[in-house]
């Protein structure tokens, strides 16, 4: 298994701009995480699917973020309009179900907002 | 809210040393506790996966112990070596969804 892909892995982009991350969790998982890391805050969780379905979204720091997953095997974590605060990486993580089971994180795309 | 706290935030050692990394949590109702190892400008990998139920976990050099009631978790690296070098993160999760509550990492370098 080619673990969870994650694209793009870096991403410049201005101020205000449209901001796209895409993520392929393992194939049978069925749940997938979104993440951000920062120096300041470290590793937050942003959003998290249980079987497509967004459980929880309370981590999603303001409106301008938003998160899909048309099917089990794609999510998209978007940032409209984008500005410089929101540069991190980010992760995405799957796990074969909610509980009990070990999370694996993709590569992460690290996002720079100019 | 639960907080978690990693201590130290750094360590060195010398090559051969064995070695413990701390992870406390301030909520102990937690379902799962994991350790992850993170090189630098990578992305996460998982060592270690303690359940509620479980008291320690072990994974070739690596043993890990959960303690609920006093909300501590510990990492024992034996015989570290230069490869160990990365930053070791240690993540609760408190409800059945698996939403993670990372602390903030210790750095570990294991000199040769």
């Amino acid at each position: 298994d080619a673990g969870v892909i994650q694209s793009p892995r870096h991403e410049v982009t201005e101020m205000g701009q449209e901001v796209t991350l895409r993520c392929k969790p393992i194939s049978g998982h069925n749940s997938l995480f979104w993440y951000r890391q920062t120096m300041m805050r470290g590793l937050e969780l942003l959003i998290y699917f249980n079987n497509n379905v967004p459980i929880d979204d309370s981590g999603m720091p303001e409106d301008r973020f938003s998160a899909k997953m048309p099917n089990a095997s794609f999510s998209t974590l978007k940032i409209q309009p984008s500005e410089p605060r929101d540069s991190a990486v980010y992760f995405c993580a799957s796990s074969l179900s909610a509980s009990q089971h070990e999370q694996f994180f993709g590569p992460g795309t690290r996002l720079t907002v100019l | 809210k639960q907080e978690v706290t990693q201590i130290p935030a750094a360590l060195s050692v010398p090559e051969g040393e064995n070695l413990v990394l701390n992870c406390s949590f301030t909520d102990s109702a937690i379902y799962n506790l994991q350790w992850f190892r993170q090189d630098p400008g990578k992305g996460l990998t998982s060592l270690l996966l303690i359940q509620s139920s479980q008291r320690e976990q072990t994974s070739g050099r690596l043993n890990a112990s959960l303690d609920k009631s006093s909300g501590r978790s510990t990492l024992y690296i034996a015989a570290s070596q230069p490869g160990d070098s990365a930053t070791y993160l240690c993540a609760v999760s408190n409800n059945a969804g698996n939403m993670l509550t990372f602390g903030g990492g210790t750095r570990l370098m294991v000199k040769p």
